[in-house]
């Protein structure tokens, strides 16, 4: 079974600094791919960003970008230039190739003050 | 333009009561779920369909029951609420069964007094 760890319950950064929030995980399977999903106070889960496991090359959009490490089973995630608006709950989240089933890591809560 | 709608978004009941959410999409997806948010913001899936028919259950108490009339609908009624029922609901969908991402719904918050 896969497992998805966030390692960081909460963290905070003020308005344009640059974040990173961590996530591992743990499969023996070789194709798969990862999420981050962003929940606000609104409670909508809204898709960030994804990257393919066979791909080495990081995802980007706009202004948020992905570290993937697959050696390390690692998939961070780095928010530049944050904004009052990206406070939320991040979800990392782990699916199989073949599969639409979603794993998620247990959240970061990212408060963004002024 | 709701691509996932889910009602109720606030559903406050009393235990041993049975109740439904429904669940619509519009973005002509095969695939439909159910996922669960405890009181500790953790989200496991409950339900999978694909084309109308099951094809996932993790291990959910039956006395939850999905339906799915069409692709495009997936409900799912709750018999003989309990407080550990208590939690947010949320639908999505996907265009097909496997690798693709997940739209999903604004959620409901289930009470059970």
């Amino acid at each position: 079974a896969q497992t998805v760890t966030q390692s960081q319950p909460e963290m905070s950064v003020q308005e344009a600094e640059t974040v990173t929030l961590s996530c591992t995980y743990d499969t023996s399977e070789n194709n798969y791919y990862l999420f981050w999903y962003k929940q606000p106070p609104s409670r909508q889960m809204i898709l960030v960003i994804r990257q393919e496991a066979y791909k080495q090359q990081n995802a980007t959009e706009n202004r948020f970008s992905v570290n993937f490490q697959k050696a390390a089973k690692s998939f961070s995630l780095k928010i530049s230039d944050s904004q009052l608006g990206d406070t939320a709950m991040y979800f990392c989240a782990f699916m199989m190739r073949g599969y639409s089933t979603l794993t998620f890591g247990k959240g970061t809560m990212l408060l963004v003050s002024p | 333009d709701t691509a996932v709608s889910q009602t109720p978004k606030y559903l406050v009941t009393q235990m041993g009561n049975d109740k439904s959410i429904k669940c619509e999409q519009n973005l002509g997806h095969d695939t439909m779920y159910w996922y669960k948010q405890d009181s500790k913001k953790f989200l496991k899936i409950m339900f999978s369909y694909n084309n109308k028919e099951l094809i996932i259950n993790e291990t959910v108490p039956n006395r939850f029951s999905p339906k799915s009339p069409d692709k495009a609908h997936l409900n799912l009624h709750i018999n003989s609420l309990e407080l550990g029922d208590s939690a947010v609901y949320f639908c999505a969908s996907s265009h097909t069964f496997t690798n693709q991402p997940q739209h999903f719904g604004d959620g409901t918050r289930l009470s059970i007094l």
